[in-house]
């Protein structure tokens, strides 16, 4: 069981938008900033979005964060067969644990 | 560019201590937080641990009681050891770069660089 909720799975169409929810509280997702990661087929994660909704060097404009209350979210658009990936979010939990914590993971089909 | 590669054993016996090494690349080790992530075969990425450069540690507490990471700045390497494994600790074992930053209270924690990866299996 994660500490932060992601659905486990999302589809569109080539060429579509789709978005991926992350679900937390108040002593994770609200108090601090999320990170997103992409993971493709037999890879390692990639860092995609971070503080919310910055984009490193090389991603491409078509990924986009955003962050409201205790909910994160992922958004793509113009939907490529090349983002057929897990994705996963990340942030602090400033709890007792004060810990690093992952969303279970989100697997995105481009049908 | 910063790189990252894990090493170490591929087989693990039950109730044995589990050992990987991390060695940077193209950067140096200092100033930063380094990070084992884990993930067993079909499901997702658990967070182990990290090791500041100075050597202070943040274990996650599901797995403090068996958790250990050390640093060896002469050696650009960090490395993790996991002990009294079962079945249940095979899982691929990423090394990555962790930024830690403190913005008005508010924690940012990014992983930006992510070594590929090497599958630890535990059985006799």
């Amino acid at each position: 069981q994660s500490v932060l909720t992601q659905p486990p799975s999302v589809s569109a169409a080539p060429g579509q938008k789709v978005t991926i929810s992350c679900s937390g509280s108040s002593s994770n997702i609200g108090n601090n900033y999320v990170s997103w990661y992409q993971q493709l087929p037999g890879t390692a994660p990639k860092l995609l979005i971070y503080e919310n909704n910055k984009r490193p060097s090389g991603i491409p404009d078509r990924f986009s964060g955003s962050k409201s209350g205790t909910s994160a979210t992922l958004g793509i658009t113009g939907l490529q067969t090349g983002d057929e990936a897990d994705y996963y979010c990340g942030t602090w939990d400033s709890s007792l644990s004060a810990s690093v914590v992952f969303g279970g993971g989100t697997k995105l089909t481009v049908l | 560019q910063v790189q990252l590669q894990e090493s170490g054993p591929g087989l693990v016996k039950p109730s044995e201590t589990l050992s990987l090494t991390c060695t940077v690349s193209g950067g140096s080790i200092s100033s930063y937080y380094w990070s084992w992530i884990r993930q067993p075969p079909g499901k997702g990425l658990e967070w182990i641990g990290y090791i500041y450069y100075s050597g202070s540690t943040n274990y996650n507490p599901s797995l403090k009681s068996r958790v250990t990471i050390s640093v060896d700045t002469s050696k650009n390497q960090f490395s993790l050891k996991l002990s009294s494994v079962t079945a249940a600790d095979t899982a691929v074992y990423y090394c990555a770069r962790l930024r830690i930053t403190m913005v008005r209270g508010v924690i940012i924690t990014v992983f930006d660089y992510w070594g590929q990866g090497t599958l630890v299996t535990v059985s006799s």
